[in-house]
């Protein structure tokens, strides 16, 4: 069976400062892996994903994240965070022959402030 | 973007009683709707799985006396809770996903809050 682990619950930062939310993940087969972003009463929104190809995926609001095999990670990562970019950031893995099942991570609060 | 619906956003109830919470896809057909249930300070986990027309697919270890689906339109799919009982008080999050909808695209909605008094 798959997991998703996000060790960090929460990550403060200042705006503008560059940020790194952490996820791994666990199989034993190959993996599509997720992230997704929770507004505050809304509903989760697909911010990037990887199927296969390159290694490195730009998604929306300026994400971008990484999937390193090796290190079974998929780290996402921002550059310079605003404001705006304070959500619930959940990882997700669907790995082949699970039917398109997405497994969660525990997900992480980012919380910018200025 | 794809939107999806829940209604109510919040409900209480009382122990013994049920409750029907409702997910609307709105301006797209939905042919496989998704349920989740997220306790505090954990992952969303997958309870079942419809697709319109036909029984929803329960995931090991959930109550499918205790937690019917129905997904009878392209558009609504329904969770209802029976006899609820103070443990099932939870955030329940639907998700749909369209015909086209590739590998991971499922639309989520707001979430509904139940608590069971």
């Amino acid at each position: 069976a798959q997991s998703v682990t996000q060790l960090d619950s929460q990550v403060p930062v200042f705006e503008e400062a560059p940020v790194e939310l952490r996820c791994n993940y666990s199989s034993s087969v190959s993996v599509y892996l997720f992230w997704y972003v929770q507004y505050p009463n809304q509903g989760l929104q697909l911010l990037l994903k990887y199927l296969s190809g390159s290694t490195l995926v730009k998604g929306i609001n300026g994400f971008e994240a990484e999937f390193n095999k090796s290190q079974t990670s998929f780290h996402l990562r921002k550059p310079s965070v605003h404001i705006s970019d304070t959500a619930e950031y959940f990882c997700a893995v669907i790995t082949t022959g699970t039917a398109s099942k997405l497994t969660f991570g525990t997900g992480t609060r980012l919380q910018v402030t200025l | 973007g794809a939107v999806v619906s829940q209604h109510p956003s919040w409900v209480i109830c009382k122990s013994g009683t049920s409750v029907k919470i409702e997910c609307r896809s709105l301006d797209f057909q939905a042919t496989t709707m998704f349920w989740y249930r997220q306790f505090p300070k954990q992952s969303l986990m997958l309870m079942a799985t419809s697709n319109e027309g036909s029984k929803a697919t329960y995931e090991q270890g959930v109550e499918k006396d205790k937690f019917l689906i129905n997904h009878a339109s392209l558009t609504l799919s329904t969770l209802t809770v029976t006899s609820a009982h103070p443990e099932d008080s939870s955030f329940y999050i639907c998700s749909a996903r369209a015909p086209s909808g590739g590998l991971g695209e499922q639309y989520f909605g707001p979430g509904t809050r139940l608590t069971v008094t």
